[in-house]
């Protein structure tokens, strides 16, 4: 199994443009979970699925972000419009479900200038 | 107060020392996790427990219920151990989502 795979690794972006970032979870993983890293607040959760359903995006900035699952084996993550203030690196990850381990993909390293 | 609260935050070895990192945590929890995170960014799931112990190569974690703490342990440390690993909970309400300690950096110098 190939893990989890996000694209880009890297982004760099001018400020107001559309970011979209993807994951392709394991397959078989029925949770996926977005995450924020920023040195400033550590890890958060941004939004989670579970069978293709968002089941909390609490931790969704505002509205400029958006969370898709089409899918078991495909979601997005959207920005629109990018501020430098969303600059962090955002992971993917996905487990069987409630009670399993993690697998992390390797990031994207976002940057808005 | 944070719900997961790791310490030390920063810890620096010389290579072979035995090597303690602690984490409690205030809310009731379903598991417990330790994960990896080297210089470059990439996260690994090292451990996932509940209860009792786990061990893989040199690491061992551990986990008391009644006290809400956790430890991870490395024995026989070595440079390449050089990371920040980061305590995490998912709690009994919320599903699979974690809860992210502040993380500790290690440095094991040869």
């Amino acid at each position: 199994d190939a893990g989890v795979i996000q694209s880009p690794r890297h982004e760099v972006t001018e400020m107001g443009q559309e970011v979209t970032l993807r994951c392709k979870p394991i397959s078989g993983h029925n949770s996926l979970f977005w995450y924020r890293q920023t040195m400033m607040r550590g890890l958060e959760l941004l939004i989670y699925f579970n069978n293709n359903v968002p089941i909390d995006d609490s931790g969704m900035p505002e509205d400029r972000f958006s969370a898709k699952m089409p899918n078991a084996s495909f979601s997005t993550l959207k920005i629109q419009p990018s501020e430098p203030r969303d600059s962090a690196v955002y992971f993917c990850a996905s487990a069987k479900g409630v009670g399993y381990g993690y697998t992390f993909g390797s990031g994207t390293r976002l940057t808005v200038v | 107060k944070n719900e997961v609260e790791q310490s030390p935050q920063n810890l620096t070895a010389q290579e072979g020392e035995f090597i303690t990192i602690n984490c409690s945590y205030s809310v009731g929890i379903s598991a417990l996790h330790w994960l990896q995170q080297h210089p470059g960014g990439g996260i690994v799931s090292l451990f996932m427990l509940s209860s009792g112990k786990k061990k893989h190569g040199r690491l061992i974690a551990t986990i008391n219920i009644q006290e809400k703490h956790s430890s991870l342990h490395i024995t026989a440390s070595h440079p390449r151990d050089s990371a920040v690993y980061i305590c995490a909970v998912s709690g009994q309400t919320s599903g699979s989502r974690l809860t992210f300690g502040e993380g500790t950096q290690l440095t094991v110098n040869p």
